[in-house]
């Protein structure tokens, strides 16, 4: 079966960092992305990993783990800005545009 | 120009109504999406175009039809629709299998 889960909400201050964690049991896994959207707004595109690491962008970094299932976000430098729904979406090697989505993660930013 | 764009942003329409949604994208992008959301859920894929030709249909009723003109536009017309169909309606392209999908700001659809 295909299978992503993650959090349903999280809260978090502004200023400090957190981390938004993803497991998904798909077979033929090939990668994971991550996407931030805000209420009423489409998702915009946050991060890609294919190999297993971190990659780092600016504030945000996303770290997989092939072997163990798992990814996570980090956020660092938390504004409140940052207060959106994160959502994980794995793609299989059957199929690249068909995303497999997590039911997505609910940051709460509290100044 | 790294944009999707949709339109109309928002439409109220009757169950005996036709209408369509529209969307653009000039990224030179093969790949175009349409994918239905209901609150706190996450997108749900409806089609995918591939250089033009449908590729992925996810079991849709056939009240949803759409099409591709052409490699920057991509329809969705509707007819007959139920109230349960009332949702955030997006679309999205991509350069091409496994690439990041980018999306436009929606429609959202209210069925009366």
């Amino acid at each position: 079966g295909q299978n992503i889960d993650q959090p349903t909400e999280m809260t978090a201050t502004e200023g400090a960092i957190v981390q938004i964690n993803c497991t998904y049991q798909t077979s033929g896994f090939n990668g994971l992305f991550w996407y931030q959207q805000h209420a009423g707004e489409a998702p915009t595109f946050l991060s890609y990993n294919v190999l297993d690491g971190l990659e780092e962008k600016g504030r945000f970094s996303s770290f997989l783990s092939r072997s163990k299932g798992y990814s996570y976000l980090l956020l660092k430098e938390l504004q409140m800005k940052d207060s959106a729904s994160y959502l994980c979406a794995g793609t299989t090697l059957d199929s690249n545009y068909q995303l497999i989505w997590g039911a997505g993660t609910k940051l709460i930013i509290k100044p | 120009d790294t944009e999707v764009t949709q339109t109309p942003k928002h439409l109220v329409m009757g169950m005996t109504n036709k209408k369509s949604l529209k969307c653009e994208q000039h990224m030179g992008h093969r790949a175009m999406y349409w994918y239905k959301q209901k609150a706190k859920k996450p997108p749900e894929l409806m089609f995918v175009y591939s250089y033009e030709k449908l590729s992925i249909n996810e079991s849709v009723p056939s009240r949803f039809s759409p099409e591709c003109p052409n490699s920057s536009l991509l329809n969705l017309h509707l007819h007959a629709l139920q109230p349960e169909d009332s949702a955030l309606y997006l679309c999205a392209s991509s350069p091409g299998e496994e690439y990041e999908q980018y999306f436009g700001p929606g429609t959202r659809l209210t069925v009366t």
